[in-house]
């Protein structure tokens, strides 16, 4: 089964401080690829969209991607943390297949910020 | 704009009961899916549509039913629930297709659903 892989359940950062959210997909032809924030009032959130095609990482304010295409990664890191920043993060990925697109989330990674 | 509006927020039924979970969204978008989300599992694909008329099986379809008779409206259900269904569900719309131009998922508040 093609799938994506976040092998942290959880982590943790001061604030003002930088954080690195991992990802691995097995999915082919990948196209694009997200990261989605879930706070606790449970909607979810768009953080940042890359374009696998391009080879420069996509950059959101304090969010920025680093994209390893050849290593099929896609980590996700926030500088300056800030208490908002507390949430579950999915990375996630286009899944092509049959002539249909779907996409698969990772399990999640839940993200404390300490004071 | 309402966006994408799921009902009921929550609910509560017994083993063997049947239930629809509502989701319209009022942004024309072609593809709506559904997902569970079970902690330590995050979101699982149950049925997706890329168009009225189209339903297609996602990751866990078993258990569950979804048509998509507008293009508004893709309601997802339960014919008989067990407690292996209990779950928040979230649905979700985008423009289609999902991949040119990179069309970002519209989510709504979710449905908390506990089966006794």
């Amino acid at each position: 089964a093609q799938t994506v892989t976040q092998s942290q359940p959880e982590m943790s950062v001061q604030e003002a401080e930088t954080v690195t959210l991992s990802c691995t997909y097995d999915t082919s032809e990948s196209d694009y690829l997200f990261w989605y924030k879930q706070p606790p009032s449970r909607q979810m959130i768009l953080v940042i969209r890359q374009e696998a095609y391009k080879q420069q990482n996509a950059t959101e304010n304090r969010f920025s991607v680093n994209f390893q295409k050849a290593a099929k990664s896609f980590s996700l890191k926030i500088s300056d943390s800030q208490l908002g920043d507390a949430a579950m993060y999915f990375c996630d990925s286009i899944l092509k297949g049959g002539g249909s697109e779907k996409l698969v989330f990772g399990k999640g990674t839940k993200l404390t910020v300490n004071p | 704009n309402a966006g994408v509006t799921q009902t009921p927020k929550f609910q509560v039924l017994k083993t063997g009961q049947s239930m629809t979970l509502q989701c319209a969204q009022d942004m024309n978008h072609e593809y709506m899916s559904w997902y569970r989300q079970d902690p330590g599992m995050g979101l699982r694909l149950i049925h997706y549509s890329v168009g009225a008329g189209i339903t297609d099986q996602g990751e866990v379809p078993n258990g569950y039913n979804v048509s998509r008779s507008t293009t508004e409206d893709f309601p997802l259900r339960l014919l008989s629930a067990a407690p292996s269904q209990t779950s928040v569900y979230f649905c979700a719309s985008s423009p289609r297709p999902l991949s040119p131009g990179a069309n970002v998922l519209t989510f709504g508040a979710g449905s908390r659903l506990t089966v006794l």
